[in-house]
């Protein structure tokens, strides 16, 4: 089975920091993204990833940044953490068209 | 229109019923959907794929209308352990795009 590991289940981190969250994949996938899941929104795709180095914003990419410098390693990196930037971020690799995705387990942030 | 969306519920079913939901897309060339499965406060996982007109799965019946562009999921024989929200999901480009959810509580 496919494992995709986040480093952290939980985190709380104060407004103004940089906050990495950090993502591994097991299965030389090339596509990777970062969602983050709130109540009543849904899921919402934050970055993407589709190769090394490669990186394309989705839909609420703003005060985030990604980094792809390994095919198994995909990092989001809130640049100056705000409260509105608490929520769930959950990570998510899959092979290619046509196919679910796997997510890891999640990050719970809360940014005081 | 949002480009999937989901009857919020809640449904609340007892033991042993049947219980049905739909979700629509706006995509009409989509090709391939997906219903997760996600548990309070965890990650979503992978329930079942519908690549043609449905597919079935046990308890777990899937459908798709094309025409209509709507996919349902069916579930019979409710169990407790079927209580959870179920995202429905549509290719977009090369990502997914996921619809909010429909929660199911199955009581005893």
């Amino acid at each position: 089975d496919v494992k995709v590991t986040q480093s952290s289940r939980y985190l709380v981190k104060r407004t103004g920091e940089k906050v990495f969250l950090e993502c591994v994949q097991d299965m030389d996938h090339e596509n990777m993204f970062w969602y983050r899941q709130d109540p009543g929104l849904g899921l919402r795709l934050i970055y993407f990833s589709y190769d090394v180095k490669m990186k394309e914003k989705g839909d609420i990419p703003e005060g985030y940044s990604v980094s792809r410098e390994k095919k198994e390693r995909f990092s989001l990196i809130l640049e100056s953490a705000s409260t509105n930037q608490t929520s769930m971020y959950l990570c998510a690799s899959y092979p290619g068209f046509n196919y679910g995705y796997t997510f890891g387990s999640g990050t719970r942030l809360t940014v005081v | 229109r949002k480009e999937v969306e989901q009857d919020p519920g809640p449904f609340n079913v007892p033991e042993g019923a049947t219980v049905a939901f739909n979700c629509t897309y706006s995509n009409s060339a989509s090709q391939s959907f997906f219903w997760y499965r996600q548990d309070c406060r965890k990650e979503p996982k992978l329930l079942m794929s519908v690549y043609s007109s449905g597919n079935e799965d046990g308890r777990f019946t899937a459908q798709l209308n094309r025409a209509s562009q709507y996919i349902s999921l069916l579930i019979r024989d409710s169990k407790l352990s079927d209580s959870a929200t179920y995202l429905c999901v549509v290719p977009r480009d090369y990502k997914l795009s996921f619809g909010a959810g429909t929660t199911v509580t199955v009581r005893a």
